[in-house]
Order: C-alpha cells, then sequence, then structure tokens
C-alpha cells in the first residue's frame, strides 16, 4: 500500500501548456518534498514545504501544501521540454529521519 | 566537488552471489540513506545511518545489510543475492539529518540479479 499517492501516474503535454500534478494521502506529514529525477540520474530536490497551506513558487512551478497536511500539489505554467522528467513527492513524519517517497508522475513535454 | 559516488555504476550478478555496493560522499554530512526504486513504486529506503556508528532499518531492509564505520562511506551488502533485488539502488545523504533537510542522492547503482 502506497503511502503517498501521486496522480496522473504519466502525463505527456504539448509545449506551452499548463499542468498539475497531485500527492495525496490519508496520513498527515509535518514537512513535503518534490524532487525531479532525470533518466540515469539520482533525484534533485525542488521545494520542501512545511506549513499547511503555504504556497511556493520556482520560475514556471507553484508548489502547495494543503491546509490539513496530507496532500500537495504542482502546478507547471507554460510547459517546456526540459520540464520532462519524473516528478516525485516525499512527506516526513513528526522527527523521523525518513522520508516516504510516492511512486511519481512521469511527464513528458513535446516540443 | 564530486558530492555522492556509487560504484558500481551497473553489475549483472548470479544469485545466491554476495555483492557490495559502495557510496561514499564528499560533504561531510552527517546522515546517509540507501534506497531501490522500483517501477510504479517510487523510492523505498533499505537502510539509513544518522551519524557515523549507527544505522537504521528503512521499509525494505531483509536481505541486506550496512554498516557506517566513518562520516564519509556507507555501503551496503547483499549477502546472498536474490532475483527480487533486482533493481536501481540510489544512495543519499543530508547535512543533519533533519526532516526538512535537502537530501542529495547519487547516480545509482542499476543491478540485475539472473
Amino acid at each position: 500500500t502506497q503511502l503517498l499517492e501521486q496522480s496522473p501516474q504519466f502525463l505527456s503535454i504539448q509545449e506551452g501548456e499548463n499542468l498539475t500534478v497531485y500527492c495525496n494521502s490519508s496520513s498527515v506529514f509535518s514537512s513535503l518534498q518534490w524532487y525531479r529525477q532525470e533518466p540515469g540520474e539520482g533525484p534533485v530536490l525542488l521545494v520542501t514545504v512545511v506549513t499547511g497551506g503555504e504556497v511556493k513558487k520556482l520560475k514556471r512551478l507553484t508548489f502547495q501544501f494543503g491546509d490539513a497536511r496530507k496532500d500537495s500539489s504542482l502546478h507547471i505554467t507554460a510547459a517546456q521540454p526540459g520540464d520532462t522528467g519524473l516528478y516525485l513527492c516525499a512527506g516526513a513524519k513528526d522527527s523521523s529521519y525518513k522520508l516516504i517517497f510516492g511512486s511519481g508522475t512521469r511527464l513528458l513535454v513535446r516540443p | 566537488i564530486a558530492g555522492i559516488t556509487q560504484a558500481p555504476t551497473s553489475q549483472i550478478l548470479a544469485a545466491g552471489r554476495r555483492m557490495t555496493l559502495r557510496c561514499t560522499q564528499d560533504m561531510r554530512h552527517n546522515a546517509m540513506y540507501w534506497y531501490r526504486q522500483d517501477l510504479g513504486l517510487g523510492l523505498r529506503l533499505i537502510h539509513y545511518s544518522n551519524t557515523a556508528g549507527t544505522t537504521g532499518k528503512g521499509e525494505v531492509p531483509d536481505g541486506y545489510s550496512v554498516s557506517r564505520a566513518n562520516t564519509d562511506d556507507f555501503p551496503l551488502t547483499l549477502a546472498s543475492a536474490v532475483p527480487s533485488q533486482t533493481s536501481v539502488y540510489f544512495c543519499a545523504s543530508s547535512p543533519q539529518g533533519d526532516v526538512a533537510d535537502t537530501q542529495y542522492f547519487g547516480p545509482g547503482t542499476r543491478l540485475t540479479v539472473l
């Protein structure tokens, strides 16, 4: 059973389109991170959100942590081929050292 | 600055053989982690270490062991490999192991057990 469910699992869109990726759980997390992974490489951190309702922007990427700290979303505006990759959310509970990863959303942005 | 290095890059291994995956970081991070990544399952934590000399079990520790003799190195050993251990293995480190820390990942080792 996946503690963090990501949707959609796969998304193929045209350059310039907008998209939203979701990360949902029935559990409360003290913080949530989003990573992007390119083929043959390890994940790279994009953002960490720690406060319920928090919104963070990274250029064309907007991240939101749900008010109840059970879910998060990643919105990309005007997607570019360079955005192609696997997007992973990862949550941490309380003072644990352990991150729990979602299964990922694979994004393909076609030129 | 290398960050995190992993070796080997890939390996094909016969079932029953012993294998050690190497991981070295040069960032003087306290915490280190081993994950496996399988299609549709994301990254799952195998073992972790909060600081040199201590280790802990993650979500899927069975069949794996680790040691942390010093800050820089965190090898992962498969004592007797089985086909279900075919996966991509990632080592990661973070400065303090705090929940909000950034984890820095290595490039991964692709392991196939036949």
